[in-house]
């Protein structure tokens, strides 16, 4: 079975600049994540998708963070512009839903490097 | 919403049995509580779930007082591949709804020869 897949690994840019990572869950996963790690922290919440709907995004800043999932299935994350404090890896989780949504599996992560 | 809090670090050494315990004081009647495993530049990995008692799996069990309040994670018998991080995390599973996931704050698990 593929793991979620995400792109880019790695990303360098300077702050005030915009962009966007890249998730492919599992396939049949309605359920999906978005994660902020930040270094020595464990994983924040950032948004969750059931299907292409948002079901929570209430840690999410929306005034430079925006998520979509397109026909419920990839998904983008977008920061713009990006801050300092956005240095972090970027996770991405997918599960079944229907109540079985607490086995989740995570892709590599892309780590964001703000300067 | 429920917070958990974790030992930072914890050491042991091969074939001994590890007990990690995380403290949800808050938790409430809909939480549930699992257990994430990461390794260096991985995302986490599933170990375990449950609500109440005890769960066990091929891997490690999960005991949790009637209370409710804290869980402790069993790891019987690691070895050097067990040294990780081990996430609690306490959230609302369901379909269409909000999971309102927290995670703790991980406590490092170094395992030594």
């Amino acid at each position: 079975e593929a793991g979620v897949a995400q792109s880019p690994r790695y990303k360098i840019i300077e702050k005030r600049q915009s962009v966007a990572f890249w998730c492919n869950p599992i396939s049949g996963h309605a359920t999906l994540y978005w994660y902020q790690q930040i270094l020595g922290q464990g994983p924040k919440l950032l948004i969750q998708f059931q299907n292409n709907g948002v079901v929570d995004d209430s840690q999410l800043p929306k005034d430079r963070f925006s998520a979509e999932r397109l026909k419920g299935v990839d998904s983008t994350l977008k920061i713009q512009p990006a801050k300092l404090e956005d240095s972090a890896v970027y996770l991405c989780a997918s599960s079944l839903a229907g109540g079985d949504d607490y086995e989740q599996y995570f892709g590599p992560g892309t780590r964001l490097t703000v300067t | 919403l429920a917070k958990t809090t974790q030992p930072i670090s914890m050491d042991s050494y091969e074939g001994q049995e590890v007990n990690i315990t995380c403290s949800h004081n808050n938790i409430a009647t809909n939480d549930y509580i699992t257990w994430y495993q990461q390794f260096p530049s991985q995302g986490p990995r599933f170990i375990i779930q449950g609500y109440k008692t005890k769960v066990t799996n091929e891997v490690a069990s999960l005991f949790i007082p009637a209370d409710r309040k804290s869980s402790t994670l069993s790891l019987p018998r690691v070895s050097l591949s067990d040294t990780a991080v081990y996430y609690c995390l306490v959230a609302q599973w369901g379909y269409s709804s909000a999971s309102k996931i927290i995670f703790g704050s991980g406590t490092r698990l170094s395992i030594r020869p």
